[in-house]
Order: C-alpha cells, then structure tokens, then sequence
C-alpha cells in the first residue's frame, strides 16, 4: 500500500515548456486534489476532482489544467509555464466513505520555471 | 474569502517543555472540521490531529492536544514533553465553507523550534 505517490519529485522548466505532474493513489479514494505550496503562503488548492471524469477549480486555477480519467489518477498539467508557478505541489486524496475528512498527502513535487 | 489565520510565523520550545501553536478560523458553517498539519524538513504533510466542530470535547493524541473555542472560533495546539523530533512547519486548516467536497483552507504556517 503505498498510499498517494507523485511523479516526478523535482522539474526544472524553462519559461513557455508544459509539462504534467501525475498523482496516483491506491487507497479507492473517491476525492483528489492540487495544492500549491509557496513560502510564507500555506497551502493552496488549485484543482480538485469528486470523482472518475469530474474536475473542478479551487483557489488558484489560472495557468493549470487538470484531467481524471481514471480514479486513481489525478493530472495536473502545465502548458505554459510561468516563472510564477515555480512552487511546490502536494496531491491529496480522500475517502467520500466515513466522517473523518481526513486527507492524504503525497510527498510533493517541487517545480522551478527559468 | 475564508481565512485560516495563524498569528506565530516562529515558536521555539525547550525541549520536555509544552508550547502552544494558535490559530482562529472563520466560517459561516455549522459543521465542519479543524486540522493541524506537520510538515517536518522532508516535506511530508503529516496528520497531527483533527477535531469535528460538533464535539465539545476536544481532541487529544498522546502528547498533542487541542484548544477548540468554537464560539472564539480559536483552535489552538499544545505540544506536551516537546522532543526533538517535533521542530517542523505546523498548518492549522478548516475544511471550507458552501459544499462536501472537504475541500481545506490553510493558515500560513507556524515553524517550530526545539532547543536541545
């Protein structure tokens, strides 16, 4: 079980390059989510996703898009990256089933744009 | 915009000693839920403890506990007999008003040291 994993764990970009971040979860977890992470910021969610096909915008979508064709993946792309977007990005899943809210992490994947 | 604030950008704890991390939320919901996240140096966002809006009592894991003011709107986290392995950023996160979808808002962070 190895929980939510993300591919690839560090990128460098140059300014215009696009790219997808993958986010994989083996947990059946019905709810999938982007966050950014900035200093001094927190985190951010960018995109989420209820469920297989679905997707939509959290709090800071502009410049990303994102796709679920299947449950346990959850794709964040990139087209043109912007220096701005160099960040660090966490996905999260979580179990529609239960009443814990409660949402796993993956271990991040730390993005720079040139 | 829903805000999760909290007010400590640094704390520092001798450690065996307790430290307080606080942080006030706003919401509009009746239900919802309040997070403290630990995220050490390896970057790994760690569950630290969770309470349900609903519960009057608060929330308690071995030497983590919480502080749940719900009509303050305040939830604040003890650390107990603070140990080296501790030091990392702290998030206290509510789950955000309008919706089911769990979906998180959160603080800026509060990193914590411990001095040996």
């Amino acid at each position: 079980n190895a929980g939510v994993t993300q591919t690839p764990k560090f990128r460098v970009l140059k300014t215009g390059q696009s790219m997808t971040l993958l986010c994989a979860q083996d947990m059946n977890h019905e709810y999938m989510y982007w966050y950014r992470q900035d200093p001094g910021m927190g985190l951010r969610l960018i995109h989420y996703s209820v469920g297989e096909g679905t997707t939509a915008k959290g709090e800071v979508p502009d410049g990303y898009n994102v796709s679920r064709l299947k449950k346990q993946n959850f794709l964040l792309g990139l087209e043109s990256a912007a220096p701005s977007q160099t960040s660090v990005y966490f996905c999260a899943s979580r179990s529609l089933a239960g009443s814990r809210n409660e949402q796993f992490f993956g271990p991040g994947t730390r993005l720079t744009v040139l | 915009a829903q805000t999760v604030t909290q007010s400590q950008p640094e704390m520092s704890v001798q450690e065996a000693e307790t430290v307080t991390l606080s942080c006030t939320y706003d919401t509009s919901e009746s239900d919802y839920y309040l997070f403290w996240y630990k995220q050490p140096p390896s970057r790994q966002m760690i569950l630290v403890i969770r309470q349900e809006a609903y519960k009057q009592q608060n929330a308690t894991e071995n030497r983590f506990s919480v502080n749940f003011q719900k009509a303050a709107k305040s939830f604040s986290l003890k650390i107990s007999d603070s140990q080296l392995g501790d030091a990392a950023m702290y998030f206290c996160a509510s789950t955000a008003q309008g919706g089911s979808q769990g979906n998180l808002i959160f603080g800026k962070g509060t990193k914590l040291s411990v001095k040996p």
